[in-house]
């Protein structure tokens, strides 16, 4: 079983509408949780940390569910700007070194 | 301002040579990565570093070495070990042992000719 899994996708919406991503994870003693976004061809970026209580972030909302092991990203009304891979990003448990292990990422096509 | 720096933007290498990435910055982050990304894949850990003068392997070291000499800089070296270099590298930093997220520099897209 993969360390973390999403679904690649892709998830083609249309702008205004409100779109979810989901992500696993296997190791139930992961602390640190993020979602990045990585356009085409570029560096991923931080898009937001993940925190127990769950946070949002204007459209964005992320979710954490430890005992299902699984996070969540919420974008509501998707505009074009949004289309990019979402990457689902977890803490290493096996060291305190910092170390994240990264989804596969869920593409998102926001069309007119 | 303070950021990762990797250069080149692009590299082509011959087969059997030996090529060096750059990777710089300038943001006092103890730690420092060297992730691999494959079309259509997620990122592998190839390389890292928490302090000066100590690195780790990462999932895919084989084929690749690394030097941390200074805090800011963490150049990465593609051997000709490695069969099958082709792919976006990214180099990242962050705070060190606290749990934070990364921050990346721009990656060096590599091809082999």
């Amino acid at each position: 079983r993969k360390e973390v899994e999403q679904d690649p996708g892709p998830f083609n919406v249309p702008e205004g509408a409100t779109v979810a991503f989901n992500c696993t994870y296997s190791n139930s003693a992961s602390q640190s949780f993020f979602w990045y976004r990585q356009d085409c061809r570029k560096e991923p970026k931080l898009l937001m940390s993940v925190y127990s209580s769950g946070n949002e972030d204007g459209r964005f909302t992320a979710q954490l569910n430890r005992a299902s092991q699984y996070i969540s990203l919420l974008i509501r009304d998707s505009k074009l700007s949004d289309s990019a891979t979402y990457l689902c990003v977890v803490n290493r448990v096996s060291s305190n070194t910092g170390k994240l292990i990264f989804g596969q990422g869920t593409t998102l096509q926001v069309k007119p | 301002d303070g950021g990762i720096t990797q250069s080149p933007k692009y590299l082509f290498r011959k087969e059997g040579q030996n090529v060096t990435l750059s990777c710089e910055q300038n943001l006092n982050h103890d730690a420092m990565y060297w992730y691999r990304q494959d079309p259509g894949q997620g990122l592998r850990l190839i390389y890292y570093s928490q302090i000066v003068n100590d690195f780790q392997k990462g999932d895919i070291a084989e084929g690749y070495s690394v030097s941390r000499e200074k805090k800011e800089s963490f150049p990465l070296t593609v051997t000709s070990a490695q069969k099958n270099p082709t792919a976006f590298y990214l180099c990242a930093s962050s705070p060190g042992r606290k749990l934070y997220g990364y921050t990346f520099g721009s990656g060096t897209r590599l091809t082999v000719v």
